[in-house]
């Protein structure tokens, strides 16, 4: 079993819809819990962190994490073309970041 | 602010011959990863350095792989000899303070062996 698990899409949600992404996890020895944005040919940008269960909220975005569960979600509310990218998900355990394949995501405006 | 620089941006090259990829963390950034993207496997981090000491090397694929770091300013990814299924994205972050700070990375190396 990996360790991080994400379904890889594609994605496609009309504009204005929530969009909930989740990954999996097997290793309760994670610590922190990160989503990071990567558009077509660039490199991931980080969008959210977080290291406790609940809820965390920035803007159109809210990570959630549920440690009892090994799930964490990032939810895109009022969502915009501009969020058309690759999103991954990724996991702190030993001072090394474990990445999800992320999911692709496409906003049909 | 300058961002992690990365070069060449595109590489082809054909298998067997030596590739080098280069990387300029962020200036006052002391941890410095090396990863690398494919579809099938996703985001696979190689190596990290921290003060320029090879700390985790434990996904280095095999010999052909070698990674250093002269100062902290300079990062080098080596591929000799290189095979077809080397190619990938090789991506270079950097961080203050190890992979519990946020890590940010160049924009990548687009690797084809031919």
């Amino acid at each position: 079993q990996k360790e991080v698990e994400q379904d890889p899409g594609p994605l496609s949600v009309p504009e204005g819809a929530i969009v909930s992404l989740n990954c999996t996890y097997s290793n309760s020895a994670f610590q922190y819990f990160m989503w990071y944005r990567q558009y077509s040919r660039k490199g991931p940008e980080l969008l959210m962190y977080t290291y406790s269960s609940g809820n965390k909220e920035d803007g159109r975005f809210t990570a959630q994490v549920d440690k009892s569960s090994k799930y964490i979600s990032l939810f895109i509310r009022d969502s915009q073309p501009s969020d058309s990218a690759t999103y991954l998900c990724a996991m702190n355990r030993d001072d090394k970041i474990i990445f999800g394949k992320g999911t692709r995501l496409h906003i049909l405006p | 602010d300058a961002g992690v620089i990365q070069s060449p941006r595109h590489e082809v090259t054909e298998m067997g011959q030596e590739v080098t990829l280069r990387c300029k963390p962020i200036s006052g950034h002391n941890s410095l990863f090396w990863y690398r993207q494919t579809m099938m496997r996703g985001l696979e981090l190689l190596i990290y350095f921290n003060n320029n000491v090879p700390i985790d090397d434990s996904g280095m694929p095999e010999d052909r792989f070698s990674a250093k770091m002269p100062n902290a300013s300079f990062s080098t990814l080596k591929i000799q000899p290189s095979e077809p299924r080397d190619s990938a994205v090789y991506f270079c972050a950097s961080s203050l303070q190890g992979a519990r700070n946020t890590i940010y990375f160049g924009e990548g190396s687009w690797l084809t062996v031919v």
